[in-house]
């Protein structure tokens, strides 16, 4: 199983929105409504920001929002701040209990 | 309050084996599954597999079948990750993390602190 595609690399200015694509196939992302988004900070864990595709955990803000369209799942964070600088990594269910990662795409707020 | 907390840094020689253990506490312990999933220096995360706490089940990523083994123990309500034939590749932070809600076994939200492993001759 390939890894699923991201960006490298994306910006915004604060204020701004950002989208961050991520496309696998009909055999992940395409098969099922299990995306899920992951932010993390250099040197830290991993922090779950949206799951099932467009669900956001309890404490994450509404600025944080995903989609999905065929084979590619999207994460959009409106009103960038500051601490959105990071980076981001899709996941999602490839059936018989497991799971594939993006590559991962790094946000700069610029 | 909900945490897993592992094992400390690892180093080992090439072709050696290595078990790295993540202890839960704060929650029911056999309701969720676990997930290992590792993070080479300065590259992204990869999936590694999942343990059903309760029934010992496991799943593994396809590239690591036959090096990778992953066992829990109920009584201490710990999990355990067993690579063998380490190579230089292998190294990297490794980070157990939970299955989100009981019984979900397709996202993850709380993770260990990450366990180092390096691999050098």
């Amino acid at each position: 199983q390939s890894a699923l595609t991201q960006p490298r690399s994306v910006s915004g200015s604060p204020g701004q929105s950002v989208t961050i694509s991520c496309t696998g196939t009909s055999s992940d992302v395409g098969g099922y409504n299990y995306v899920s988004w992951y932010q993390q900070h250099p040197g830290k864990a991993p922090k779950l920001m949206i799951y099932d595709v467009n669900k956001r955990p309890s404490g994450v803000p509404d600025r944080f929002s995903g989609s999905k369209s065929g084979n590619t799942a999207s994460l959009t964070i409106s009103g960038l701040q500051a601490e959105d600088e990071a980076d981001y990594y899709c996941c999602s269910y490839a059936g018989s209990y497991t799971l594939l990662f993006g590559g991962g795409t790094k946000l700069t707020v610029l | 309050q909900v945490q897993l907390v592992q094992s400390g840094a690892e180093v080992k020689k090439p072709g050696a084996s290595v078990k790295v253990s993540c202890k839960a506490s704060g929650y029911t312990f056999t309701s969720h599954y676990m997930h290992w999933v590792r993070q080479a220096p300065g590259q992204g995360l990869e999936w590694m597999g999942i343990i059903n706490f309760d029934a010992g089940t496991t799943s593994y990523a396809q590239k690591l079948q036959g090096r990778v083994t992953m066992t829990r123990d109920t009584s201490t309500s710990t999990v355990y990750m067993e690579l063998s034939s380490l190579r230089s590749e292998d190294t990297a932070v490794y980070f157990c993390a939970r299955g989100y809600g009981p019984g979900n076994p397709r996202t993850f939200d709380i993770w260990g602190q990450g366990t180092m492993v390096t691999v050098s001759s």
